[in-house]
């Protein structure tokens, strides 16, 4: 399975803190994205970062990846508690037209 | 109004009833998608349409029938489901299918089948 997997399944902080959310996939890929769901909502794409990039910025986002590993990590600095939500990473699956292969996700809760 | 947007956000359905749900995008996209996100499982791709044509059906059982009449709207005709169907059906559009680009989703249509 190409699924990616995060780790961990659930995290809970304090707002202010900083929060860091781990995927493993287990093919190559030629980019990966990270999303967010507030419960019983829609996803909202976050951030996206291609294979021959190994950090991203985009606001309080940051994101790593390496290839060698097959990893990626999700850190959100100085969390607020609207962070609170389910992070998935998704990895395409390039033998079927890049469709999207998505993790079980972490859940965040970011208490105030 | 902007985005994806869903229809209805919430259906609760008997075994034997027929009802649609419908998507639909104002991002100019070419490629749409419904997912299948039950409890506790990854996000399930159900079927891909682009540029109107079907693309992707992941072995979805025939109760569930997707129809694109154009590259704005998608709808997911349901007919005599399971319980097991219950779950939060989400839409998604892209710029074009198999190139690298974001997916965005609609809010979803939160099913119930009694």
């Amino acid at each position: 399975s190409q699924q990616g997997e995060e780790d961990p399944q659930a995290l809970s902080i304090q707002e202010g803190e900083n929060a860091t959310m781990n995927c493993s996939y287990k093919t190559s890929i030629n980019n990966l994205q990270w999303y967010r769901q507030n419960s019983g909502r829609g996803l909202v794409h976050l951030i996206l970062i291609r294979s021959n990039e190994r950090e991203k910025h985009s606001g309080r986002l940051r994101v790593t990846l390496d290839t060698s590993k097959k990893s990626s990590s999700l850190l959100i600095t100085a969390s607020r508690a609207a962070d609170t939500a389910s992070y998935f990473c998704a990895t395409p699956n390039m033998e079927y037209g890049n469709k999207l292969v998505f993790g079980a996700g972490t859940i965040l809760r970011v208490k105030s | 109004e902007t985005g994806v947007t869903q229809t209805p956000r919430h259906l609760v359905m008997g075994m034997t009833n027929k009802k649609s749900l419908k998507c639909e995008q104002h991002l100019g996209h070419n490629a749409m998608y419904w997912y299948k996100q039950s409890a506790k499982k990854p996000l399930e791709l159900m079927f891909v349409y682009n540029f109107k044509e079907q693309t992707e059906n992941n072995s979805v059982p025939s109760r569930f029938s997707p129809e694109c009449p154009n590259s704005s709207h998608l709808f997911l005709h349901l007919h005599t489901l399971q319980p097991e169907d219950s779950a939060l059906y989400l839409c998604a559009s892209s710029q074009v299918w198999g190139r690298v680009n974001e997916q965005f989703f609609g809010p979803g249509t939160r099913l119930t089948v009694l």
